[in-house]
């Protein structure tokens, strides 16, 4: 069982802004540790989308934005595009596991 | 351009030994640690272990008992070993890079290789 836990769906129209929680607690994201970020699409490996809490690696649209907050994260599509639809998944570390947690994981729809 | 190319046996009996291997393409491999990962069908993201240049290691608790990470750096690959699986262990197992050298929370994984599914049946 994860101890990030994410919503299992979430959809939008194209255009549409989503976001997606990511809920954790005081050994993990509430540590100050950090929360990272990956898009996966049907039937491929988990590509990295951010970073270091907000950081976007080379290449990805800057329609993805993410934060942080006390023991959660957001990830946020704003003009959502129907090549985003796939499955969403928040990661950080867990002190009380010694070891990097990845949250269930959400599926994005595009309308 | 960094790459990841994984391989190993597709199909197990419960009982017997998972046996993996990544190389790395494109990259440097002494300035980083190397994870490996596992997703079963339908479901989401597991993290295994990781392992850094000099053959330290770092295991999720879950499977410690039963899991070895080892390197090669003169041929710049990673293994997974994991004994006495069972249909649990059916899932698609993941090598990616972790973000640093370091062990202790600092790390992110890109790239990931490509995948291989493994199912455990007798």
């Amino acid at each position: 069982q994860s101890v990030l836990t994410q919503p299992p769906s979430v959809s939008g129209a194209p255009g549409q802004r989503v976001t997606i929680s990511c809920t954790g607690s005081n050994s993990n994201i509430g540590a100050g540790y950090d929360v990272h970020w990956y898009q996966q699409l049907p039937g491929t490996a988990p590509k990295l989308l951010i970073y270091g809490n907000s950081l976007r690696p080379s290449g990805v649209p800057d329609r993805f934005s993410a934060s942080k907050s006390d023991t959660s994260a957001s990830l946020a599509i704003t003009g959502l595009q129907a090549e985003d639809e796939a499955d969403y998944y928040c990661q950080c570390f867990d002190t009380d596991l010694f070891g990097y947690v990845f949250g269930t994981g959400t599926k994005a729809t595009v309308l | 351009q960094v790459q990841l190319q994984q391989w190993g046996a597709g199909l197990l009996k419960p009982s017997e030994t998972l046996s993996l291997t990544c190389a790395v393409y494109g990259g440097s491999f002494s300035d980083y640690s190397w994870s490996w990962i596992r997703q079963p069908p339908g479901r989401g993201l597991e993290w295994i272990g990781e392992v850094n240049p000099r053959g330290g290691t770092n295991y999720i608790l879950s499977l410690k008992s039963r899991v070895t990470l080892s390197v090669d750096t003169s041929k710049k690959q990673f293994s997974l070993k994991l004994s006495s699986v069972t249909a649990a262990d059916t899932a698609v197992y993941y090598c990616a890079r972790d973000s640093s050298d370091r062990f202790g929370g600092y790390n992110w994984f890109d790239p990931w290789g490509q995948g291989i599914l493994v199912t455990v049946s007798s």
